[in-house]
């Protein structure tokens, strides 16, 4: 069974700059997650979905990022502008079900912006 | 206060030996808990669920106390390829169950 695959694995981009990751996630999996790591945290969750409708995206900067999942499928993340404090590796994610299933984590793209 | 801590170590100890990490919530509504696996510059995987009961798969033991709002993983003898992040995972207690929030990780040394 194939994983999660997402796509770039590095970007380096300039402040202000805009950048957009995908992710596609384990065939039939309804649930979609979106993380963002900072060196030294653990993952903050952006945004889940279930099938092609949001469920959560309480700690999503609405002001610069934006996510969509068409069709429930595949999904991208964009940041526009980029900031410093972006720097950070972005976890895709996705589950089964919506709450006590595992989740299964893509490879992360590991964004610099300088 | 953080909604999941967890003490971030490093806990450096040698192989054979049996270490334990412990992890706290603060929104009693929350419905389950899991620790997650983390190596350096990969991703994180599923090392085990927490049941109310207590659960167990080898080395690793795993519990819950819902009173106390925390749960804990003990790791018996302890082997070099342990050495990694442990995350704490804590979902549920919102409206829809959704909310999912991972702790910072406590990393574990294992020395020869």
């Amino acid at each position: 069974e194939a994983g999660v695959a997402q796509s770039p694995r590095y970007k380096i981009i300039e402040k202000r700059q805009s950048v957009a990751f995908w992710c596609n996630p384990i065939s039939g999996h309804a649930t979609l997650y979106w993380y963002q790591q900072i060196l030294g945290q653990g993952p903050k969750l952006l945004i889940q979905f279930q099938n092609n409708g949001v469920v959560d995206d309480s700690q999503l900067p609405k002001d610069r990022f934006s996510a969509e999942r068409l069709k429930g499928v595949d999904s991208t993340l964009k940041i526009q502008p980029a900031k410093l404090e972006d720097s950070a590796v972005y976890l895709c994610a996705s589950s089964s079900r919506k709450g006590e299933y595992e989740q299964f984590f893509g490879p992360g793209t590991r964004l610099t912006v300088l | 206060r953080k909604e999941v801590e967890q003490d971030p170590g490093p806990f450096n100890v040698p192989e054979g030996a049996t270490v334990a990490f412990n992890c706290t919530y603060s929104n009693s509504a929350s419905q389950s808990f899991f620790w997650y696996r983390q190596d350096c510059r990969k991703e994180p995987k599923l090392l085990m669920s927490v049941y109310s009961s207590g659960n167990e798969d080898g080395r690793f033991t795993a519990q819950l106390n819902r009173a106390s709002q925390y749960i804990s993983l003990l790791i018996r003898d302890s082997k070099l390829s342990d050495s990694a992040t442990y995350l704490c995972v804590v979902k549920g207690g919102d409206t829809g169950g959704f909310k999912t929030i991972f702790g910072a990780g406590t990393r574990l040394f294992v020395k020869a």
